[in-house]
């Protein structure tokens, strides 16, 4: 069973940097993820798809400040230079055959 | 143009139905599986249906099984989702996705099931 875990809540304070973590269950340490923001009030939407290896594709408009890395079974999201419109919800999502798994989300607070 | 528009969601009663449709655009519907993904009032993002990219496989989460029925028309490149005996915690925004990362949320629709 594929399960993807993130801690509820990291804060920041404003122009630092921040870095999420999304970990994977033991045995999928190969599998890539997505991450996906979801500002107040808002949808969710799709910042990258990031791979084992740490190589990721963001989607389109997706800032520079916003980057992926990847260690063992840990998926992360670095945000730099850390804005007030930063201040979301943050998802990461794995997926296996048929199914679509979701971390428990991060909410982050700019400070 | 949107690639992907949620609609018939409502307000029903336990024990009710809905259908929901999602009107696919701007990329080979018949290619792709797809998903039915919804979030709930507490935020929380569930995993709710799965058909094969020929709607000849489909999977579902325990909490609709039996309950749900994920369809697709590759010639109107539109995927369904019929949801019958709703229960109060199948309330939240329905969204439908595309393969396996996904990189495009619709606005959803949203189901609310109360008496």
């Amino acid at each position: 069973q594929v399960v993807v875990t993130q801690s509820p809540s990291a804060s920041a304070s404003l122009g630092a940097s921040i870095k999420l973590t999304c970990t994977l269950s033991s045995g999928q340490e190969n599998y890539a993820i997505a991450w996906h923001q979801q500002l107040p009030e808002k949808g969710p939407r799709f910042l990258m798809k990031l791979n084992k290896d740490g190589s990721h594709k963001k989607g389109d408009g997706i800032p520079d400040r916003f980057s992926g890395s990847s260690s063992g079974a840990e998926r992360f999201l670095t945000i730099s230079s850390l804005q007030s419109e930063d201040e979301a919800d943050y998802y990461c999502q794995t997926w296996g055959t048929g199914i679509q798994v979701f971390g428990g989300g991060t909410k982050l607070t700019v400070l | 143009q949107v690639p992907l528009v949620e609609s018939g969601g409502g307000v029903v009663q336990p024990g009710g139905s809905l259908r929901l449709s999602c009107a696919a655009s701007g990329f080979t519907f018949n290619k792709y599986g797809m998903h039915w993904v919804r979030q709930t009032p507490g935020k929380r993002l569930e995993w709710v249906a799965f058909a094969t990219h020929d709607g000849g496989n489909t999977n579902y989460a325990d909490s609709v099984r039996g309950r749900f029925t994920i369809s697709r028309d590759n010639s109107k490149d539109t995927l369904y989702l019929q949801m019958n005996s709703l229960k109060t915690e199948d309330t939240g925004v329905y969204y439908c996705t595309k393969g396996n990362e996904i990189d495009y949320w619709g606005r959803g629709t949203l189901v609310f099931v109360s008496s």
